[in-house]
């Protein structure tokens, strides 16, 4: 059980583009997700917390308005880099739990390439 | 604030050799702690946990014990395999910061047959 799912696993996309990755939970109700970003050989950052029907909340040092994230359900949230550049080219990885239990249930991630 | 540290790595060990992952933790409460792992290309699974101190989290042979008086939560598993080879992250949690989890910056092994 708790199984987290992405799409697309990869996408490469030209510069000025935006691109949608979805995020969802697949046996269970996520009433929060979340979003991390990785660079190679590096941690998570957290991008932004959302919770269903509700506002994201982001981290600091994150645009919200270049991240666009969405909990519409609680089984799906996305997020969509808007106007694209190399520079956001990175592995974006979601996670979810159930209530505010303490375990988050990570998707397998999806890896950006902006040419 | 709350921070969590790893030894650097990467770990080079060879084929059934003991493990070893240091974590140390500084929290302003008492966190939950755990071990995700990050197989290459792959997201994080969840591999082992600990709530409280003194509690004992294993699985598939890794096995990690919540030393408060240490704060540290050190990673073990006494014959790895080539497979163990992955990017390991410790992790802790608190209740009254929303159960966010803040993570050490990962530490990888390298397991030669």
């Amino acid at each position: 059980g708790a199984v987290v799912s992405q799409h697309p696993s990869w996408v490469i996309c030209k510069s000025g583009t935006s691109v949608k990755i979805e995020c969802r939970s697949l046996d269970f109700q996520a009433t929060t997700m979340f979003w991390y970003r990785q660079f190679p050989k590096q941690s998570l950052m957290l991008m932004a917390t959302s919770n269903e029907g509700s506002k994201a909340t982001y981290e600091q040092g994150v645009e919200k308005d270049k991240f666009l994230i969405n909990h519409a359900s609680l089984t799906l949230s996305t997020l969509t880099v808007t106007s694209a550049h190399p520079e956001d080219s990175s592995f974006y990885i979601c996670s979810a739990r159930q209530g505010a239990v303490e375990t988050q249930y990570f998707g397998p991630g999806t890896r950006l390439l902006v040419l | 604030g709350n921070s969590v540290t790893q030894m650097e790595g990467p770990v080079t060990l060879s084929e059934e050799a003991f493990l070893t992952i240091n974590c140390t933790y500084t929290a302003t409460g008492y966190p939950s702690l755990f071990w995700y792992v990050q197989y290459p290309g792959e997201g994080l699974q969840l591999l082992l946990k600990a709530t409280k101190a003194d509690d004992k989290g294993s699985n598939k042979g890794f096995e990690a014990t919540y030393r408060k008086e240490t704060t540290s939560f050190h990673l073990e598993k006494g014959s790895v395999q080539v497979s163990d080879s992955a990017v390991y992250f410790c992790a802790l949690s608190l209740n009254n910061a929303g159960n966010m989890l803040t993570f050490g910056g990962g530490t990888r092994l390298m397991v030669k047959p």
